[in-house]
């Protein structure tokens, strides 16, 4: 079982609608939780962490579930410049696991 | 500071001969990570430092590759007689753990071919 799983889609949708990603870990020792944003050709870069309690930055909102092992990724009035992949990465002890990724596409 | 630095950018050797990658971290950054990532694929974990310290080898890793940060600031990877399937990305990324986050930052990576 890989550490990190995520669901590598592709996933189009059209500008405006919402769309959800999900990762799971197996690792319950596991301590802190973020989401990196990857664009085509680019090296990874950090959208946002994770905290238990939820958090939001503008159209992003992130969630967590430890009891679950389980980090969600929600975005809201997807636009064009949100294409990218998406990768979930977990804190083990201060090695970071990346997940494969998940593919978004928005389109016009 | 001009970010994590990352060299050669490309590498193209054949299979057999040796390379070595080089990563400049952040200068106040006391940690440093490599990682591989092939297409569709994410970044997959090599190794990573706290200063000079090498904290952690994946298992997965054979002998062949090595890792060193002797003065806890640039860090090399060597490949030895490399391999077809050694083909890919290898980024590098520091951070500072001290800040609780452990955030990385990532050079533009090593691409390398192996033929």
């Amino acid at each position: 079982r890989k550490e990190v799983e995520q669901d590598p889609g592709p996933f189009n949708v059209p500008e405006g609608a919402t769309v959800a990603f999900n990762c799971t870990y197996s690792n319950s020792a596991s301590q802190s939780f973020f989401w990196y944003r990857q664009d085509c050709r680019k090296e990874p870069k950090l959208l946002m962490s994770v905290y238990s309690s939820g958090n939001e930055d503008g159209r992003f909102t992130a969630q967590l579930n430890r009891a679950s092992q389980y980090i969600s990724l929600l975005i809201r009035d997807s636009k064009l410049s949100d294409s990218a992949t998406y990768l979930c990465v977990v804190n083990l002890r201060g090695k970071l696991i990346f997940g494969q990724g998940t593919t978004l596409q928005v389109k016009p | 500071d001009t970010g994590v630095s990352q060299n050669p950018r490309h590498k193209i050797t054949k299979r057999g001969q040796n390379v070595t990658f080089r990563c400049d971290p952040i200068s106040e950054h006391n940690r440093l990570y490599w990682y591989r990532q092939t297409l569709g694929q994410g970044p997959e974990f090599l190794t990573y430092f706290q200063n000079e310290a090498q904290l952690e080898k994946s298992r997965l890793l054979s002998d062949r590759f090595s890792a060193e940060r002797p003065k806890g600031s640039f860090s090399t990877l060597e490949i030895q007689r490399t391999e077809q399937g050694d083909s890919a990305m290898y980024l590098c990324a520091s951070s500072f753990s001290e800040s609780g986050a452990n955030v990385l930052t990532f050079g533009a990576g090593s691409r390398l071919t192996v033929l």
